[in-house]
């Protein structure tokens, strides 16, 4: 049971756009930025977005994020067959047992 | 270019000890946050720990803690994680990552799979 929550899957065609959600609490999200992160079938993470809505270098504009209150989302646009991966939030937590917390994943399928 | 390499493959019965490795390079290595992430089977991410090479500050997940080591030697830039003694349950793979501030990773090792098994 993973501390924040996210939908186990999305789909769209290619060239729609994709949300995911990530719902944490008062210590985790509520307090933290969020951060996300694209898994590629068989490869390392990467970071995707950070401080809830900035993109590293060479990351493209199709992908924002936003967060509100206890809750952030993911937005892909223009979606393309690459973009066929599970996606992670993470942030960290304040609560007793201190530390970055991930949500379950999201598999994003291109139909 | 910052870049973190970990060690290869490594298979394991139960009981047994064990050291992965994460060599880095491309920055400033006491500077930042360096840690260890697990994925299980077919499972998500979880947290297992973060060292400052700077102070050797280390902070672990309750989950791991008591279980496995965490470490670091600025002569090598590298970090390590370690187990005295493992079980099947700790079958995973295990990513090193940079931690920029405690609560993101910017730059990911390519993992180490350890296999425990009798």
């Amino acid at each position: 049971q993973s501390v924040l929550t996210q939908p186990p899957s999305v789909s769209a065609a290619p060239g729609q756009k994709v949300t995911i959600s990530c719902s944490g609490s008062r210590s985790n999200i509520g307090i933290s930025h969020v951060s996300w992160y694209q898994q590629l079938p068989g490869t390392a993470p990467r970071l995707l977005i950070y401080d809830n809505d900035k993109r590293p270098s060479g990351i493209p504009d199709r992908f924002s994020g936003s967060k509100s209150g206890t809750s952030a989302t993911l937005g892909i646009t223009g979606l393309q067959t690459g973009d066929e991966a599970v996606y992670y939030c993470g942030a960290w937590d304040s609560s007793l047992s201190a530390g970055l917390v991930f949500g379950g994943g999201t598999k994003v399928t291109v139909l | 270019e910052v870049q973190l390499v970990q060690s290869g493959a490594e298979v394991r019965k139960p009981g047994e000890s064990l050291k992965i490795s994460c060599k880095t390079s491309g920055y400033s290595f006491p500077s930042f946050w360096i840690g260890w992430v697990r994925q299980m089977p077919g499972k998500g991410l979880e947290w297992m720990g973060i060292i400052h090479p700077g102070d050797s500050d280390t902070r672990y997940s309750p989950s791991f803690q008591g279980h496995v080591t965490i470490s670091a030697d600025n002569s090598f830039s590298t970090a390590y994680l370690q187990w005295k003694s493992l079980k099947a349950s700790d079958t995973a793979i295990y990513y090193c990552a940079r931690f920029p501030d405690t609560s993101m990773i910017d730059y990911w090792g390519q993992g180490t799979l350890v296999t425990v098994s009798s």
